[in-house]
């Protein structure tokens, strides 16, 4: 069974640029996470989807940070313009409904000059 | 709304044991323990749920205390491999939003 796929591995911008990253779950799993883990912190929820709703993302920077779930399979998170605290790396992960455990991708690496 | 872990940190030597303590102000339906080593993402290790029984992985459990809306991870005889940051993660509902702890950082000495 294929993992969580997450895309790009590296991103290294200058503030005020913006930037992308995408996720594909595992096939199957309805529901989608957002992380973001600052060096030396845990995981803070960005944004949670079921199928293609949102069922939380009262974390979420909304006047920068956006995210979508189009079809209820793979979702894209996007912040513009970028800051230097957005220097994180992006974790995605999904759950299926049986065992209820968290899988997570490999993170994207975020660093704003 | 995050859950509050202690230790922040631990040093052990090869065979000792640790107790991590995860606690939340709110009444929750499970909880979650992640390991993740630097550079990598979390790993799961296990769940516990609301009157569930105490849960094992390996020499590692954890156990659930209900009215103290409290989680502890128990590292028996530890090894090598067992460093690494411990996360534990909590959810009130089935499915509803999912917080990650501050991690408790795990050091394991020779």
């Amino acid at each position: 069974e294929a993992g969580v796929a997450q895309s790009p591995r590296y991103k290294i911008i200058e503030k005020r640029q913006s930037v992308a990253f995408w996720c594909n779950p595992i096939s199957g799993h309805a529901t989608l996470y957002w992380y973001q883990q600052i060096l030396g912190q845990g995981p803070k929820l960005l944004i949670q989807f079921q199928n293609n709703g949102v069922v939380d993302d009262s974390q979420l920077p909304k006047d920068r940070f956006s995210a979508e779930r189009l079809k209820g399979v793979d979702s894209t998170l996007k912040i513009q313009p970028a800051k230097l605290e957005d220097s994180a790396v992006y974790l995605c992960a999904s759950r299926g409904l049986n065992t209820g455990e968290l899988f997570f991708g490999e993170g994207s690496r975020l660093t704003v000059l | 709304q995050q859950p509050v872990q202690s230790p922040q940190a631990v040093i052990l030597r090869e065979g000792e044991d640790a107790v991590i303590n995860c606690s939340s102000s709110k009444a929750l339906y499970s909880v979650h323990w992640y390991r993740q080593k630097h550079g990598e993402a979390p790993v799961f290790l296990m769940i516990l749920l609301k009157g569930g029984e105490q849960m094992r992985h390996e020499k590692i459990s954890a156990s659930f205390n209900e009215k103290k809306q409290q989680s502890s991870l128990y590292l028996t005889a530890s090894q090598l491999s067992y460093s690494g940051t411990y996360f534990c993660g909590t959810e009130w509902n089935n499915f509803n939003k999912f917080y990650f702890g501050s991690g408790t950082k795990l050091n394991v000495k020779p």
